[in-house]
């Protein structure tokens, strides 16, 4: 079946940098735009990243314009985000999501960054 | 950017009620709206996109309507597992997203 499975997360200090990856499985990763979406402790989800089905374009939340990079290896299935000069209020639960031009029918189970000294 | 207010921010029902949770869109997004499901601990599940389309395997007592700026969820007979918070997103501005704040379902 469709499955996306987080990994890469933990504690880091601020300033600090930290690369999460998604390994999806069960459809043609290939074909598909990913997102990364993000949501803090007791609060709302918030859309950070997109990258098309090629990574041909890719697309930020302006929070975290040019601290982060989304990528892809679609040999390995695999999407990425690297996320540098990290702040206490870049900690979330991290969740890769497909794409279906624009909501979101299959999401990971997330992977929790935590930015604290 | 589009802002997406959510009301109410919380609710409290009972086991066969009908509720309905509205959001709206600073602007106008036709009917590029999703309605997403979460329960603690658990990632989002997308319940219904294009503003009114049922997600597969999603149950018929799941419902949406609305378009330009105003949008709402109806459940039309709460279970015992719908008590869960429900996200509204828009998708107008694709591929960049918005959610709305969010609903907590409550059992009253």
């Amino acid at each position: 079946q469709v499955q996306l499975v987080e990994s890469g997360g933990g504690v880091v200090q601020p300033g600090g940098s930290l690369r999460l990856s998604c390994a999806a499985s069960g459809f043609t990763f290939s074909s598909y735009g990913m997102h990364w979406v993000r949501q803090a402790p007791g609060k709302g989800l918030e859309w950070v990243a997109f990258i098309r089905y090629d990574g041909s374009n890719k697309y930020y939340a302006d929070s975290v314009k040019g601290r982060f990079t989304i990528s892809r290896d679609n040999s390995k299935n695999t999407l990425y985000l690297q996320m540098n000069s990290l702040r206490a209020e870049d900690t979330a639960v991290y969740y890769c999501a497909k794409d279906q031009r624009g909501y979101i029918p299959v999401w990971g189970q997330g992977t929790l960054v935590t930015v604290s000294s | 950017a589009i802002r997406m207010t959510q009301s109410p921010s919380s609710l409290s029902a009972s086991t066969g009620d009908r509720v309905t949770i509205t959001c709206r869109a600073s602007q106008g997004i036709s009917s590029y709206l999703a309605w997403y499901q979460q329960k603690p601990g658990k990632a989002p599940k997308l319940l219904i996109y294009a503003a009114s389309t049922l997600q597969s395997g999603v149950p018929s007592r799941f419902s949406g309507s609305g378009s330009g700026t105003d949008f709402t969820l109806t459940i039309s007979c709460l279970q015992s597992e719908d008590f869960a918070t429900y996200y509204c997103q828009q998708y107008y501005s694709y591929p960049q997203g918005t959610f709305g704040q969010g609903t907590k379902l409550e059992i009253k």
